[in-house]
């Protein structure tokens, strides 16, 4: 079955960047997806990209795929206090948008 | 639009005892699916239904775990009896469609078994 990846801490300062990085195995995953969750509460969609793109922006968010290492990366433009969450990756197997395969997320802590 | 409902938010037992949990997908939303979130990991899926009908529980233990979505609206999941490894948060999500890309997440019913 797939297997997804992610470190499971990052740092920020306010106003910087940040780079979530993540990986899987399954090369038939068509769509990936970044979903935020703050604390006590459920996920939130942030995005999603298809198999055959390399790269989606949304506002502050750059999704980067790179299908032949199975590699996929969320960027957050000027990091906010807000932005602190954790991170998860998750991926459709075999193909589908349903059955979904989560990572373990990445914590982003936001530092003034 | 009301987001996906659940409850209740948290929910304490002892081992062997039993437990249910409720959902109200958005209105309209064909696929419903729960997961289970242990501390520190990512959701696992439990079971996706399609309207009323069950379209995967593969990763569902079925020797304590039951699931139904009886008129394809709310759902309800059981565990009977509860061990101390099924302390987690338990998602309930909702898509439109089967297949659908976007899946909406309520905000889960802690369980703590003890």
């Amino acid at each position: 079955g797939e297997d997804v990846e992610q470190s499971l801490f990052l740092s920020v300062r306010e106003g910087d960047s940040s780079v979530i990085n993540c990986t899987y195995t399954d090369s038939s995953s068509t769509y990936l997806y970044w979903y935020k969750q703050e604390p006590g509460a459920g996920l939130q969609l942030l995005t999603y990209i298809f198999s055959n793109m390399d790269m989606k922006q949304d506002q502050r968010l750059t999704v980067l795929l790179n299908k032949k290492d199975k590699h996929l990366s969320l960027r957050i433009a000027d990091t906010q206090t807000g932005d602190s969450a954790i991170y998860f990756c998750a991926a459709g197997e075999g193909g589908t948008a349903s059955k979904l395969t989560f990572g373990t997320g990445t914590r982003l802590q936001v530092t003034l | 639009e009301a987001g996906v409902a659940q409850s209740p938010r948290y929910k304490i037992i002892e081992k062997r005892q039993s437990v249910a949990f409720w959902c109200n997908p958005i209105s309209g939303h064909a696929t419903l699916y729960w997961y289970q979130q242990i501390l520190g990991q990512g959701p696992k899926l439990l079971i996706q239904f399609q309207n009323n009908g069950v379209v995967d529980d593969s990763q569902l233990p079925k020797d304590r775990f039951s699931a139904e979505r009886l008129k394809g609206v709310d759902s309800t999941l059981k565990i009977q009896p509860a061990k101390l490894e099924d302390s987690a948060v338990y998602l309930c999500a909702s898509s439109l469609v089967a297949g659908g890309l976007e899946q909406y997440f309520g905000p889960g019913t802690r369980l703590t078994v003890t």
